[in-house]
């Protein structure tokens, strides 16, 4: 499969616990953007990475977020303290370059108990 | 600011059109993205405009006036399996992130 790829597809956790995501874009895909969706919502961007500068985040994420892509490949988002109002799908996505299509993977759907 | 609207819930028989419509105000524009996204599921892409027409692609069409600000999906022959989430998406600059509309859940009936 040469799609975006994210790990784990579903996570449950307790408040108050940290949990981290994994994405694996498309096979030399140099962007890298996570989404985050809510029941009813379109996704909401989070943050993007030109290969593994991030060049960008939203407001949305707070300092309990902490996105990474050392490498220029796989790219990890770490929650920290989890609350209740973080359960959602977190999408991430990829492009080739600049202005490209961006094709999304699968997600992982986080509830926080 | 970015603001994209879109109806959030239509209905339609199945063999129907239906037209889905977007309107967008951004401080830029770099074009516009339709994607489709089952329940659980990733969006997959369905059609990008960047200039001002129609754009054909099978069962699916999707419009853009970038003067009005405007977008639409049309879907013909509906079929049972294209009840789903359509979102409208905006590139309001080239190279960034893309803005989503809530997206609008069509529910296709026999």
């Amino acid at each position: 499969d040469t799609g975006v790829s994210q790990d784990p597809r579903h996570k449950i956790t307790k408040r108050g616990q940290n949990v981290t995501f994994r994405c694996d874009p498309i096979s030399e895909h140099n962007r890298l953007y996570w989404y985050r969706q809510t029941l009813g919502q379109g996704p909401e961007f989070l943050t993007y990475f030109q290969n593994e500068a991030q060049l960008e985040k939203s407001r949305l994420l707070s300092d309990r977020f902490s996105a990474e892509r050392p490498k220029g490949s796989f790219s990890t988002l770490e929650i920290q303290r989890t609350e209740q109002g973080d359960s959602a799908m977190y999408l991430c996505a990829s492009s080739l370059e600049t202005g490209s299509l961006p094709y999304f993977g699968a997600g992982t759907r986080l509830s926080v108990l | 600011g970015q603001n994209i609207d879109q109806p959030t819930e239509m209905t339609a028989t199945e063999g129907a059109i239906v037209q889905i419509n977007c309107t967008y105000q951004t401080s830029g524009f770099n074009g516009l993205f339709w994607y489709q996204q089952h329940a659980g599921e990733a969006p997959t892409f369905l059609s990008y405009n960047v200039l001002d027409g129609l754009e054909e692609k099978g069962r699916f069409s999707s419009f853009l006036s970038r003067s009005k600000g405007y977008s639409y999906l049309l879907l013909k022959e509906l079929q049972m399996k294209d009840s789903a989430s359509y979102l409208c998406a905006v590139s309001h600059e080239a190279g960034t992130a893309l803005i989503f509309g809530k997206g609008t859940t069509l529910s296709v009936s026999s």
